[in-house]
């Protein structure tokens, strides 16, 4: 069955930069582009960016261009996304999620909670 | 940027009511209009893409049309497993912006 499995919790001071993981399971792991999608608490779905996990092109909303960098390893089936210079603001749950073309996210990974605290 | 405004921002129904939430898009999107239904500390769920498709196991009380700017999801008799956020998302155009939800809860 499809899986997205991420990394844990993560805690940061301000300044700092976090990687969190995606671990794709069964499917073909090249062949769906994978979504970022954050949500701080309280609030609704941001879009992050996208990645073609075949020839690691991205796609990064403008907000996050310049802080956000996606990046993907074809041998383990595994997406990553690392966020620098964060401030209290990035607090935040990150998503990943499968991207159906032309579609929506129809697999999602349980979420990471990236929290930013001197 | 396109963006994706939701109404209402909340609503309060009882089990067996009909739901209508609307999304509209601030450009054409022809009909890549997708809804996702989420419920406190989980992930998206993914019910209805190309605006009136129904994503496999998605219950048929749900349903979405809607084409070019203006959109709808109707919850034909809600149940009590229905009482959620629910988000529309565009898929035209990266950003792949989101509306800012609605919130159903119990009368």
């Amino acid at each position: 069955q499809v899986e997205l499995v991420q990394s844990g919790a993560e805690v940061k001071k301000p300044g700092a930069s976090v990687k969190v993981s995606c671990k794709a399971s069964g499917y073909s792991f090249t062949s769906y582009y994978i979504n970022w999608v954050r949500q701080i608490p309280g609030h609704g779905l941001e879009w992050m960016g996208l990645i073609n996990p075949n020839v690691g092109f991205t796609k990064y909303a403008q907000k996050f261009q310049g802080r956000v960098t996606m990046t993907r390893d074809t041998s383990t089936g595994t997406v990553y996304m690392e966020l620098n210079s964060l401030t209290s603001e990035d607090t935040a749950v990150y998503f990943c999620a499968r991207d159906v073309t032309g579609g929506g996210c129809d697999y999602w990974g349980q979420g990471t909670l990236v929290t930013v605290s001197s | 940027d396109i963006q994706m405004t939701q109404s209402p921002s909340s609503l309060s129904a009882s089990v067996g009511d009909r739901v209508i939430i609307t999304c509209r898009a601030s450009q054409s999107i022809t009909n890549f209009l997708n809804w996702y239904q989420q419920k406190p500390g989980k992930a998206p769920k993914l019910l209805i893409y190309a605006a009136s498709s129904l994503q496999s196991g998605v219950p048929s009380r749900f349903s979405g049309s809607g084409s070019g700017t203006d959109f709808t999801l109707t919850i034909s008799s809600l149940q009590p497993d229905d009482f959620a956020t629910y988000y529309c998302q565009q898929s035209f155009r990266t950003p792949k912006t989101f509306g800012q939800g609605t919130k159903v809860d119990i009368k």
